[in-house]
């Protein structure tokens, strides 16, 4: 079973709307990364959460890390076109290894304009 | 811009012909990764490097060799390459101080491998 799951699977909007994208470990969290993936592109980093209740954002993304429930949610206010591509979460590996990530299978997000 | 360069950026081989994948740095970064993104299996690493001639093993690293002879050169060789093997490799380093914990990844653009 995956280590880190995340929900939805996909997900279409229509812009303007607000949208939240939640990752579950099954352990606990060390560290957990957002990262963002444009359709055929590289992963670009988002933003990192490390402590629990710490809550980050950037532009219109806000990231929040609760650590009892061992989740991370992403909330995306105001929804753009540009917003739509594949969402990863990345968490500090779970064997012990802190320079290894493991990942969500990623969350696809399409806007409608 | 974390001068990442993978090349090629697309590739299609037959069965069984060996594949080399380049991962390029400018900046002479210790840890570097090689990953795969396959649907409904997301990103698995394959290989990962702490520095020259030091590698290690990831979840998926059968059918897969690396090599690392200079800090900036990252190289993922498919020995005999399978259809199995059809896929997205990323490269991935760590950019010192890699935030807190000091293992915040930046990625290349990928490289699509078809085998035919």
């Amino acid at each position: 079973s995956q280590e880190l799951e995340q929900s939805p699977q996909s997900l279409i909007v229509q812009e303007g709307k607000n949208l939240t994208i939640n990752c579950t470990s099954s352990k606990t969290l060390y560290g957990l990364y957002w990262y963002k993936q444009k359709y055929g592109e590289g992963l670009i980093f988002l933003m990192m959460l490390q402590k629990g209740g710490e809550e980050k954002s950037h532009e219109k993304i806000t990231a929040k890390l609760d650590e009892k429930k061992q989740q991370s949610s992403l909330h995306i206010t105001a929804s753009q076109p540009s917003h739509a591509g594949i969402y990863l979460c990345g968490a500090v590996g779970f064997g012990g290894n802190n320079r290894k990530l493991i990942w969500g299978l990623g969350t696809s997000l399409a806007v409608n304009p | 811009d974390a001068g990442i360069t993978q090349s090629p950026r697309h590739k299609v081989t037959e069965t069984g012909t060996p594949v080399t994948l380049r991962c390029h740095q400018t900046e002479n970064h210790r840890y570097m990764y090689w990953y795969r993104q396959d649907p409904g299996h997301g990103l698995r690493l394959i290989h990962y490097s702490y520095g020259v001639k030091d590698t290690d093993k990831g979840e998926v690293s059968d059918g897969y060799s690396v090599s690392r002879s200079k800090t900036e050169d990252f190289l993922l060789t498919l020995e005999s390459a399978t259809s199995s093997q059809t896929s997205v490799y990323f490269c991935a380093i760590i950019i010192p101080p890699g935030g807190p914990l000091g293992n915040e990844q930046y990625f290349g653009p990928g490289t699509r491998l078809t085998v035919t």
